[in-house]
């Protein structure tokens, strides 16, 4: 398996920050990283694909960037409909894994 | 419009197997490309993913789960089976499915299911 090491767990940030959250992956690896949000009892919704190509409809304000074992999702400017948990996956392996999670919640 | 919807037991006992219908609408398994997998996350904690299988029949596990874990698929419905056997209380979670496709090379869920919370509890 490879596993997806996101930091931190979690943060506090307030509305117009710009946040950025960290993904390692236990081996290198090229661009078969997602990132994903979810909002509680809600189902995770793709913002990333291959590092950083923004899914349709996904405000320009998230970006992704990366390689090797280290990859990044950047919030350039909250929003409140942001605060919310962000989990990375890789798919370069034929069993995919998640990261743990990041929970953004407010200052 | 792409939509899915897991469906089956709510409760089932220790020892009991699992077995979850993804049914979906908007897409066809039958499409190079594309798969249908299934994710489950715990109260609470993270999402964890369980496997896949493609258009081709093509199946991947979890090697956690590997021994226990059986995943189907019924083109002509629309439908993926999940069976997950010898269930513990440690397999309560919510249930996901997702399709699954290529996008400039790198495979994404880009559709998921709305969740199904299963417990296991004698």
């Amino acid at each position: 398996d490879i596993q997806m090491t996101q930091s931190p767990s979690s943060l506090s940030a307030s509305v117009g920050d710009r946040v950025t959250i960290t993904c390692r992956a236990s081996q290198s690896f090229g661009n078969y990283i997602n990132w994903y949000q979810q909002k509680p009892g809600k189902a995770p919704k793709l913002l990333i694909y291959a590092v950083f190509r923004l899914q349709s409809g996904v405000p320009p304000r998230f970006s992704g960037s990366g390689s090797g074992t280290d990859f990044t999702l950047t919030i350039s400017s909250l929003q409140p409909e942001d605060f919310a948990t962000y989990y990375c996956q890789q798919t370069y392996s034929t069993s995919f894994t998640f990261g743990q999670g990041t929970k953004l919640e407010i200052k | 419009q792409i939509t899915l919807k897991e469906s089956g037991p709510t409760l089932v006992k220790p020892t009991q197997t699992l077995t979850l219908t993804c049914t979906f609408s908007g897409f066809s398994l039958s499409t190079s490309g594309v798969g249908v997998g299934w994710i489950r996350q715990p109260p609470g904690k993270a999402l964890e993913w369980l496997g896949i299988i493609y258009w081709n029949d093509d199946k991947h596990y979890s090697p956690s789960l590997k021994s226990r874990l059986t995943i189907t698929k019924d083109t002509s419905k629309n439908q993926v089976v999940l069976t997950l056997t010898n269930m513990d209380p440690v397999d309560t979670a919510t249930y996901y499915c997702a399709r699954s496709r290529y996008n400039f090379g790198v495979a994404e869920s880009d559709s998921w299911g709305q969740g199904i919370l299963v417990t296991v509890s004698s």
